[in-house]
């Protein structure tokens, strides 16, 4: 298995742009979730997806941010106007209703908004 | 909200050196789970415990969860540095799991 799958590795934006994230879950998991890294917050959870259903989105920061997931092998993340303060590493992971919530996660997403 | 708080936030320490690091919380979970993650990586879970007591050795890692499901703790017997590396643990509840703030810890050969 390939594993969760990120695109792109890292991103360089000036404030203001839209950017897209990408996101393939591993085949077969039904739940997938958003996460934002920095150093002074953390991993924090931004939305998660049930069978393609958005879920909870209560930690999407404002209306810049939404989230997809047209179909069982592919999400997006959308932030649109960018800010600097979005700077991070966005993580998608993935997993199955039938483990014990393990999830595995992709590379993640560098982002740098000048 | 349920919150875990780990500690310490950062470690550095000689190879061959013993450490504990802990995870605690105010909230019961169904589960506790460790994972690690190195630079430009993702998290890359190490363990899943459940229940309350139970205690799981990974090679040189033992990882114990508390009795009332509220707390753990990974201790790492003589580190070396390929330890090196940022620690997470992360309470689960149904399919969604609240994160500590993580231990960043260094092995210095």
């Amino acid at each position: 298995d390939a594993g969760v799958i990120q695109s792109p590795r890292h991103e360089v934006t000036e404030m203001g742009q839209e950017v897209t994230l990408r996101c393939k879950p591993i085949s077969g998991h039904d739940y997938l979730f958003w996460y934002r890294q920095t150093m002074m917050r953390g991993l924090e959870l931004l939305i998660y997806f049930n069978n393609n259903v958005p879920i909870d989105d209560s930690g999407m920061p404002e209306d810049r941010f939404s989230a997809k997931m047209p179909n069982a092998s592919f999400s997006t993340l959308k932030i649109q106007p960018s800010e600097p303060r979005d700077s991070a590493v966005y993580f998608c992971a993935s997993t199955s209703s039938g483990g014990l919530g393990e999830q595995f996660f992709g590379p993640g997403t560098r982002l740098t908004v000048l | 909200t349920q919150l875990l708080e780990q500690s310490p936030q950062f470690l550095s320490i000689q190879e061959g050196e013993n450490l504990t690091v802990y995870c605690n919380s105010s909230s019961v979970f169904s589960s506790l789970q460790w994972y690690r993650q190195e630079p430009g990586e993702g998290p890359v879970l190490l363990v899943t415990v459940v229940t309350g007591g139970e205690v799981k050795k990974l090679k040189r890692l033992t990882f114990q969860f508390g009795d009332a499901r509220k707390d753990s703790s990974l201790h790492i017997t003589a580190a070396q540095p390929g330890d090196t590396g940022l620690y997470l643990c992360a309470g689960g509840a149904g399919n969604m799991l609240t994160f500590g703030g993580g231990t960043r810890l260094m092995v210095k050969p």
